[in-house]
């Protein structure tokens, strides 16, 4: 069975312009993660979903960053506009109950340079 | 202010020696995981705790939960090369889930 599915695996771009990082998940899984881990800050959740409806968004650090699922098998993640800050390696995860008791399975992440 | 403190931040080791790393909070938990994350890979569950005092071995590696449910260790004996990576601990705080920064650990063949 295929994973947690992201594209693209690296990505780099210059300041000020549009990032989307896609997101498949895995199958009949209900609830859908973003997460964005640097050095310094570690692993951060960003925002989730449950059956595609937006549940708690208040780890997005600001209004250039949005996450849409259209539907319950895709997810995106977009920059608009991309800071060098922003640069870090981004995961998707997605779980068939909630998190507390269940297990997360992750994406193998993208990597995003923002020069 | 960190949830979960996690030590140590790095841990060298020679194969075959044994060790403990740590996650640490000052807050009670319903129940801890652990993750481990390879390099240019997701982190991937290794097990979740929920008792307080609760044991819990996977081959080499032995998990313990503590008894006030605030925190938990992570023993591996005779560490081999393939443990190398980053474990995370990990919590639910108000219904979300939050990781601790990671023991980044590297065991010498």
């Amino acid at each position: 069975d295929a994973g947690v599915i992201q594209s693209p695996r690296h990505e780099v771009t210059e300041m000020g312009q549009e990032v989307t990082l896609r997101c498949k998940p895995i199958s009949g899984h209900d609830y859908l993660f973003w997460y964005r881990q640097t050095m310094m800050r570690g692993l951060e959740l960003l925002i989730y979903f449950n059956n595609n409806v937006p549940i708690d968004d208040s780890g997005m650090p600001e209004d250039r960053f949005s996450a849409k699922m259209p539907n319950a098998s895709f997810s995106t993640l977009k920059i608009q506009p991309s800071e060098p800050r922003d640069s870090a390696v981004y995961f998707c995860a997605s779980s068939p109950g909630r998190a507390t008791y269940n297990e997360q399975f992750f994406g193998p992440g993208t990597r995003l340079t923002v020069l | 202010t960190q949830l979960l403190e996690q030590s140590p931040q790095f841990l060298s080791i020679q194969e075959g020696e044994n060790l403990t790393v740590y996650c640490n909070s000052s807050s009670v938990f319903s129940s801890l995981q652990w993750y481990r994350q390879e390099p240019g890979e997701g982190p991937v569950l290794l097990v979740t705790v929920v008792t307080g005092g609760e044991v819990k071995k996977l081959k080499r590696l032995t998990f313990q939960f503590g008894d006030a449910r605030k925190d938990s260790s992570l023993h591996i004996t005779a560490a081999q090369p393939g443990d190398t990576g980053l474990y995370l601990c990990a919590a639910n705080r108000d219904d979300k889930i939050i990781f601790g920064k990671g023991t980044r650990l590297h065991i010498l063949p």
